[in-house]
């Protein structure tokens, strides 16, 4: 019940495209949704986030939808950059511990 | 500059001998956590802790130590490392638990 599924576990997507990665979780107590984004040799860095009192979050060119009833939400990045080129992992947390996704990564081609 | 950082940065050891990876965060920031990092496994929780004093158990506590004795710093303890501990270790602190995480550089083990 801790777990976060997530994917595709790789994507890739002309420059311009539009990238999705999706997630689903079971818990119910989970009540705040992140996701990172990791360069080689880095450490995650957050993206966005989300809690469950909105459907959608908007940043720029990433956007998060959250679908509560099918505990679900994903990721969405327009207009796709090669420099959006990383590893993207969502997670949950619970108010206590954080659960993170397998993680998906993107390559975005020139 | 707002950072967490993490010593040693990389680290080969043998089967049972015992060490310490560090982690310090000058944001003052009252969570902190250790996580491992496996290729297709994604990032699991080791230990958390909540402010000082306070730690808890993650997914995979097996074969780890933490201590929490000041605010700033959370170093990861392994008393006997096995090959299986090999992997990318990452510290991560916030201001509350429920807060937006902030992550040092990464420690890659290596136990032979």
């Amino acid at each position: 019940q801790q777990q976060v599924k997530q994917s595709p576990q790789s994507l890739i997507v002309q420059k311009g495209g539009i990238s999705i990665i999706n997630c689903a979780y079971e818990n119910t107590a989970f009540d705040y949704f992140p996701w990172y984004q990791q360069f080689p040799g880095k450490g995650p860095a957050l993206l966005i986030a989300i809690r469950p009192d909105v459907s959608e979050k908007k940043e720029g060119r990433f956007t998060i939808s959250f679908n509560k009833s099918a505990k679900q939400f994903s990721l969405h990045i327009m207009d796709s950059q090669p420099g959006d080129s990383a590893t993207y992992f969502c997670a949950a947390n619970n108010g206590q511990n954080f659960v993170f996704g397998p993680g998906t990564r993107l390559s975005v081609l020139p | 500059e707002a950072q967490v950082t993490q010593n040693p940065r990389y680290l080969i050891t043998v089967t049972g001998k015992k060490l310490t990876v560090t982690c310090s965060q000058n944001m003052n920031h009252e969570y902190m956590s250790w996580y491992r990092q496996d290729p297709g496994l994604g990032l699991r929780q080791i230990y958390y802790s909540m402010n000082v004093e306070v730690t808890d158990k993650g997914d995979v506590p097996e074969g780890y130590k933490v201590s929490r004795k000041e605010k700033r710093n959370f170093p990861l303890i392994l008393e006997s490392p096995s090959p299986n501990q090999t992997s990318l270790y990452f510290c991560a602190s916030s201001f509350h638990r429920g807060d937006t995480q902030y992550f040092g550089p990464g420690t890659r083990l290596t136990v032979l």
